[in-house]
Formats: C-alpha cells, sequence, structure tokens
C-alpha cells in the first residue's frame, strides 16, 4: 500500500496563476482532509470530505476549492494564487472520522506563490 | 472553539535527556488527544494517542497520559536519542464539532545533540 500520496512535491507559481494539488490513498477510507502548515501556527483545516462526492469548509477555506469525485481522490485547487497562499499543503484520510481514530498524512506539497 | 497549547520550541538537549514537551487544551466536548510527529521533508506521524480520561498513550519510549482535570496530554520520554529531532504536534479531535477533524498546537520542534 502506497498509503496517502501527494502530486506534486513542489511548485512555483506566480501571483493569479491556478493549479490543482492532487491527493490519492488506496486505504479505502471515507473522510479525507485538506490541511496547510505555517511556521508558528501548526496545521490548519482548510476543506474536508466525508464521502465521495462531499466536500464541506474548514477553518481557512478562502481562497480554495475542493472536489472529491471518486473516494479516493481529493483535490484542492486554487484559482487565482496569492502570496498569502504560500504554504505547505498536507493531505490526510480517517475510515470513518470516528473521534480518536488515526489520520494518516501525505508527504506534503510545498507551495510558493511569487 | 476548540484549541490546543503547546510550549514554545525549540527544546534542545543532549542524548539521554529527559523530555517533556507541554500541551494543554480547551474543547466544547470530550475530546481524543493525539501527539504526532513530524521528521524532517516528511509527512506527519501518529505517536501515540488516548480516547478518554486517565488513558496513558506510548510508543517508541514516548508517554503522555490524558489529564480531564488539567486539560493537559504532555509528552514525555526518559532518555531521548539524536533520531528524536523532529517537530512534535499535539491535536486532538472533538465529536462535538462534527467534522472529524484535527485541532493542531503550534508544534514543538526537538534538536537532540550527541
Amino acid at each position: 500500500n502506497a498509503g496517502v500520496t501527494q502530486t506534486p512535491k513542489f511548485r512555483v507559481l506566480k501571483t493569479g496563476q491556478s493549479m490543482t494539488l492532487l491527493c490519492a490513498q488506496d486505504m479505502n477510507h471515507e473522510y479525507m482532509y485538506w490541511y496547510r502548515q505555517d511556521p508558528g501556527m501548526g496545521l490548519r483545516l482548510i476543506h474536508y470530505s466525508v464521502g465521495e462526492g462531499t466536500t464541506a469548509k474548514g477553518e481557512v477555506p478562502d481562497g480554495y476549492n475542493v472536489s472529491r469525485l471518486k473516494k479516493q481522490n481529493f483535490l484542492l485547487g486554487l484559482e487565482s494564487a496569492a502570496p498569502s497562499q504560500t504554504s505547505v499543503y498536507f493531505c490526510a484520510s480517517s475510515y470513518s472520522g470516528v473521534t480518536g481514530e488515526t489520520q494518516y498524512f501525505g508527504p506534503g506539497t510545498r507551495l510558493l506563490v511569487l | 472553539g476548540d484549541s490546543v497549547t503547546q510550549m514554545e520550541g525549540p527544546v534542545t538537549l543532549s542524548e539521554e535527556a529527559f523530555l517533556t514537551i507541554n500541551c494543554t487544551y480547551t474543547a466544547t466536548g470530550y475530546p481524543s488527544l493525539f501527539w504526532y510527529v513530524q521528521y524532517p521533508g516528511e509527512g506527519l506521524q501518529l505517536l501515540l494517542k488516548a480516547t478518554k480520561a486517565d488513558d496513558k498513550g506510548s510508543n517508541k519510549g514516548f508517554e503522555a497520559t490524558y489529564r480531564k482535570e488539567t486539560t493537559s496530554f504532555h509528552l514525555e520520554k526518559g532518555s531521548v536519542q539524536v533520531s528524536d529531532s523532529a517537530v512534535y504536534f499535539c491535536a486532538l479531535s472533538d465529536p462535538d464539532t462534527g467534522r472529524r477533524a484535527l485541532t493542531f498546537g503550534s508544534g514543538t520542534r526537538l534538536q537532540v545533540q550527541p
């Protein structure tokens, strides 16, 4: 099992450009999450999904969109990138979302917006 | 809302020293508590967890006890190694939020010197 994978690993964008980050999991998990990690702030939830075809906003959703067309994939889109979106993005998944359940994280995507 | 507070880092220790990283939390519900570790260049991995008061989570020589009366989940290890150098995140999952995502502390960087 590959677990949770993320594509790409690193990307540089210019302000106003768009891009999509791909997260894939092979553990048949229902719940998937996108977090961003900024220095001194830990990880903050951007969007999440409780199953195929569903998405919901997290703590910091502005400027991002997501889609979950297939159970194993969770896409994060930036329509018009801004320097404030420079961050490391982590995808995570969990089986059923039950409290106390472990979340499994991908290796992260480092994004630099100039 | 929910929050997690960790001690500021970096924490610098010599090999075989005793480690404590403090973590306190506020939550509306009865949360589950986690410690995740991030090694350089990698994603987050679950280190240990506890799902109810007085539970002790343990793994790889690390321990933490869920203290409801002090709303704390301090991480300890009796003898650290150079290989323990990483960033440690305390986190909680609150059943009352309904979304099952994790709320993270800001992370504590541990540097262990030979």
